[in-house]
């Protein structure tokens, strides 16, 4: 299966910047997700990152917040951007499984904004 | 709404025992459903998933049994262990969801010893 490679792995940043999450896959892969997991809940999609178009936002996140890229079939970028502490949560990277076989998930980038 | 109702909240069961976690979801075009277990600063990791057109799969000492007419799935933790203290997350999709997972709220299972 997919092994995800997803850097940070944590980081504390001050309130007002800009923090870019890179999610880096073994594998070309067709669909790749971004979740925000705050702290002790369940899984919230960001937004889908399709290669070569526009990323696809989830009701309630925007791109101007959470601008996406995605050059090529084994990479993708989130970027959080005028942090706020609210913002604080793990963020996932997560990609579908060669064959059909579901989807795996990356080990998430612990994000404190202070 | 609430696309997937998932309980207890958290469970408490004796090694050795079986755990039982619940989900129950809405739309009746969903045609993946996965399990995922997460240690704490993990990711969530694919634990077992089935498709609608069968109503139990079994790998190990987990068994995911499906009813479609009830629209629910169970996760089963047979001869559970300390080891299996995780929260642990079902999850919905499917092509009419264009793929994209809908998690429950999870479950924190503690196996004591």
């Amino acid at each position: 299966s997919a092994v995800i490679s997803q850097k940070p792995s944590r980081d504390i940043c001050q309130r007002g910047t800009s923090l870019t999450i890179q999610c880096q896959v073994d594998s070309q892969v067709t669909m790749m997700f971004w979740y925000r997991q705050q702290p002790g809940q369940s899984l919230t999609l960001i937004a889908t990152a399709n290669q070569g178009s526009e990323a696809t936002y989830e009701s309630g996140f925007v791109i101007d917040k959470f601008p996406i890229s995605r050059p090529n079939l084994t990479f993708s970028t989130l970027t959080v951007s005028n942090m706020s502490p609210e913002d604080s949560s793990i963020y996932l990277c997560s990609v579908d499984i060669p064959g059909g076989r579901g989807y795996t998930f990356g080990s998430g980038t612990r994000l404190t904004v202070v | 709404q609430q696309q997937v109702k998932q309980s207890p909240q958290s469970l408490i069961v004796q090694k050795g025992g079986i755990s039982i976690i619940n989900c129950a979801y809405e739309n009746t075009a969903f045609d993946y459903f996965p399990w995922y277990q997460q240690f704490p600063g993990k990711g969530p990791a694919l634990l077992i998933a089935i498709r609608p057109d069968v109503s139990e799969k079994k790998e190990g000492r987990f068994t995911i049994s499906f009813n479609k007419s009830a629209k629910q799935f169970s996760l089963h933790i047979m001869d559970s262990q300390p080891g299996d203290s995780a929260t642990y997350f079902c999850a919905v999709g499917g092509v009419d969801s264009s793929y994209k997972l809908i998690f429950g709220s999870g479950t924190r299972l503690l196996v004591r010893p």
